[in-house]
């Protein structure tokens, strides 16, 4: 099974601030990575696909960068809407998501 | 509009098995698979399996082999998933979410985006 772990497990940022989310996956990937975003009491939310394409009505100041093993999920100015759960999920071989990261108000 | 909606929560025994529901409406379910990803209070995410509503085949993660068994209904447009020998360590809220595929003109391959989502079943496995 490819494992997926992301970094840090919480972080703690203001509106405003530029926040980079780690995820590193077991074995090579290429680029198959989608990133999600996850309020409370919410489904997920697909923000990004094929590491770095944005999903239909995903704000730009969220990107996504990355191959093989390492990949980064950026937000340039952090909005309050913005302070929830991210999570990286592996499609190479079945599914897999990493453990999350939670982004909590400073 | 495209959504899913699931059906309600379910209290069961250890032991017993539990079938959730997720309908479709808003476009053709035959054209997209379905996950099924569930997520224990305060935990992560944690994928179970794919079904294609138009073959019926099914793909399961290997911690779920034997024990989960996805289904579907065409002509009321509904996925099923039924989870077996319930343990407490299945008390969980359980989602279905459609599979998009997008097509890389530049590679010829295509990627995957769980893009639509249901609200959400919560699964409370207690004696």
């Amino acid at each position: 099974d490819i494992q997926m772990t992301q970094s840090p497990s919480t972080l703690s940022a203001s509106v405003g601030d530029r926040v980079t989310i780690t995820c590193r996956a077991s074995q090579s990937i290429s680029r198959w990575l989608a990133w999600y975003q996850q309020k409370p009491g919410e489904a997920p939310k697909l923000l990004i696909y094929q590491t770095s394409t944005l999903e239909s009505g995903v704000p730009s100041r969220f990107s996504g960068t990355g191959s093989g093993t390492e990949f980064t999920l950026t937000i340039s100015s952090l909005q309050p809407d913005d302070f929830a759960t991210y999570y990286c999920q592996q499609y190479n071989r079945d599914y897999t998501f990493g453990q999350g990261t939670k982004l909590e108000i400073k | 509009q495209v959504q899913l909606v699931q059906s309600g929560a379910e209290v069961k025994k250890p032991g017993a098995s539990v079938k959730v529901s997720c309908k479709a409406s808003g476009y053709t379910f035959t054209s997209y698979d379905i996950n099924w990803v569930r997520q224990a209070t305060g935990q992560g995410l944690e994928w179970m399996g794919w079904m294609n509503p138009n073959s019926g085949n099914t793909g399961y993660a290997q911690k779920f082999q034997g024990r989960v068994t996805m289904t579907r209904n065409t002509s009321i447009s509904t996925a099923y998933m039924e989870l077996s020998s319930l343990r407490s360590e299945d008390t969980a809220v359980y989602y279905c979410a459609r599979l998009a595929k997008y097509y890389d003109i530049l590679t010829g391959y295509y990627h995957y985006g769980m893009d639509v989502w249901g609200q959400g079943t919560t699964v409370t496995v207690s004696s």
